[in-house]
Formats: C-alpha cells, sequence, structure tokens
C-alpha cells in the first residue's frame, strides 16, 4: 500500500500569517493518464471531512482561493495564504491512484494562535 | 439539495453483526461510485471499501482489515447504499462515512455524510 506522510503534524499560525503542510508519497502518483491523483481535505471541528483541493491543484467549488495546492510525483504541498480563524481543524491529504487502498496521511492538526 | 444521510450505528458486542445504510438524494445514485470512510476515535481517516455503479460493473474493492468480513452492497431503487458488518472487533469502534465523488472525479470524495457511531465492546 502507499503510505502518505505529512509534515508537521501540528501547527499553530497567527491569523493573517502563512501555511505550509507537506505531503508525501510512498510512489508516484502520477497516473499514464498524466494526471496526479492527490487530494486534499479539512475536518473542521465535530465536522465530516470536505474536500478542499483534487488532483493536486484544482480547487473544489467554494474553497477559498487563500488554499493552494501544488507539486509533483511523490511530495506534495498544501498552501494557505493567509490563515483565518475558521481554518482550524485537520488537514488530510490522500492518494488515489494505486487503488485499493485509498489512503491517508495521517493529519495535520492546525490551531490559531 | 445534495445529501448523504448514514444510519444504524450502536453498540455491539465484539464477534457480533451491524448494518449500516447511507440514504443518498439530489442526484442520479446509480451513477456514483461509493465509498465507505471511517475514524477512530482520536484518529485519522481509514478508506473501508468502495463499490462501483453498476453500469460500471457494480464491483466492490475493500481494504486489508475488513476483507471477508465486511460487505458492501448497494439498492439503486432505494437510493442507499449498505455496509454489513459481521464479525465486528473492538478495533472496527468508529465513525462510519459514506461518501462519493459527484461533482469532481470519482475519486475525489466532495460529497460526505454526518457520520454514524460504531462501538464495538463487551
Amino acid at each position: 500500500d502507499i503510505v502518505m506522510t505529512q509534515t508537521p503534524l501540528s501547527l499553530s499560525v497567527t491569523p493573517g500569517q502563512p501555511a505550509s503542510i507537506s505531503c508525501k508519497s510512498s510512489q508516484s502518483l502520477l497516473h499514464s493518464d498524466g494526471k496526479t491523483y492527490l487530494y486534499w481535505y479539512l475536518q473542521k471541528p465535530g465536522q465530516s471531512p470536505q474536500l478542499l483541493i483534487y488532483e493536486v491543484s484544482s480547487r473544489f467549488s467554494g474553497v477559498p482561493d487563500r488554499f493552494s495546492g501544488s507539486g509533483s510525483g511523490t511530495d506534495f504541498t498544501l498552501k494557505i495564504s493567509r490563515v483565518e480563524a475558521e481554518d482550524v481543524g485537520v488537514y488530510y491529504c490522500m492518494q488515489g491512484i494505486h487503488l485499493p487502498p485509498y489512503t491517508f496521511g495521517q493529519g495535520t492538526k492546525l490551531e490559531i494562535k | 439539495e445534495v445529501q448523504l444521510v448514514e444510519s444504524g450505528g450502536g453498540l455491539v458486542k465484539p464477534g457480533g453483526s451491524l448494518r449500516l445504510s447511507c440514504a443518498a438524494s439530489g442526484f442520479t445514485f446509480s451513477n456514483a461510485w461509493m465509498s465507505w470512510v471511517r475514524q477512530a476515535p482520536g484518529k485519522g481517516l481509514e478508506w473501508v471499501g468502495r463499490i462501483k455503479s453498476k453500469t460500471d460493473g457494480g464491483t466492490t474493492d475493500y481494504a486489508a482489515p475488513v476483507k471477508g468480513r465486511f460487505t458492501i452492497s448497494r439498492d439503486d431503487s432505494k437510493n442507499t447504499l449498505y455496509l454489513q458488518m459481521n464479525s465486528l472487533k473492538t478495533e472496527d469502534t468508529a465513525v462510519y462515512y459514506c461518501t462519493t465523488g459527484l461533482f469532481t472525479v470519482p475519486d475525489a470524495f466532495d460529497i460526505w455524510g454526518q457520520g454514524t457511531m460504531v462501538t464495538v465492546s463487551s
């Protein structure tokens, strides 16, 4: 199975400051169709997960443009340009190429200072 | 409104069985590839299994920890997804979510239910 490794596991950010989360996969997530199947989710406290980013860098509908995804192959990054209070929660990356199973990273907990 | 609503969770003894349901509305359920994802208390997300649409073969895939014990099925006439869980273990204790990729791609879980809690304990 593909192992997804996120760093850091927690971060505390002052509102208005940027934040960055790294996700590394144990194998390349580049498919022969040219797409890279890497997703980012946010689980806010007490809520179900919600999709933020799909295929590395495409923002899901309604996701603020302060969220951006980048990377290729095995190394990926989620960036928040200016953290807001509503961004608190746990962020997960997930791979969707080497199936089954879909595998998630361990999660990164974002707190506000 | 697009919605997924899970039900059927509860307390069950080790070795017991439970069937979860996920009622879908607001979209063409029969076309959707549906997955179950679980989250143990205080832990991360774990994919449980998936069922494809009947037009794509209706096949199922499972995560290793549940393979042979859990069965995913669907009733497209009722717009409902099921998770039959047998031989339950304490480590199956979790919130179980149904999810699908509706607005983007099938593997991008962009719609989630609210989850249903399963507790396996004697």
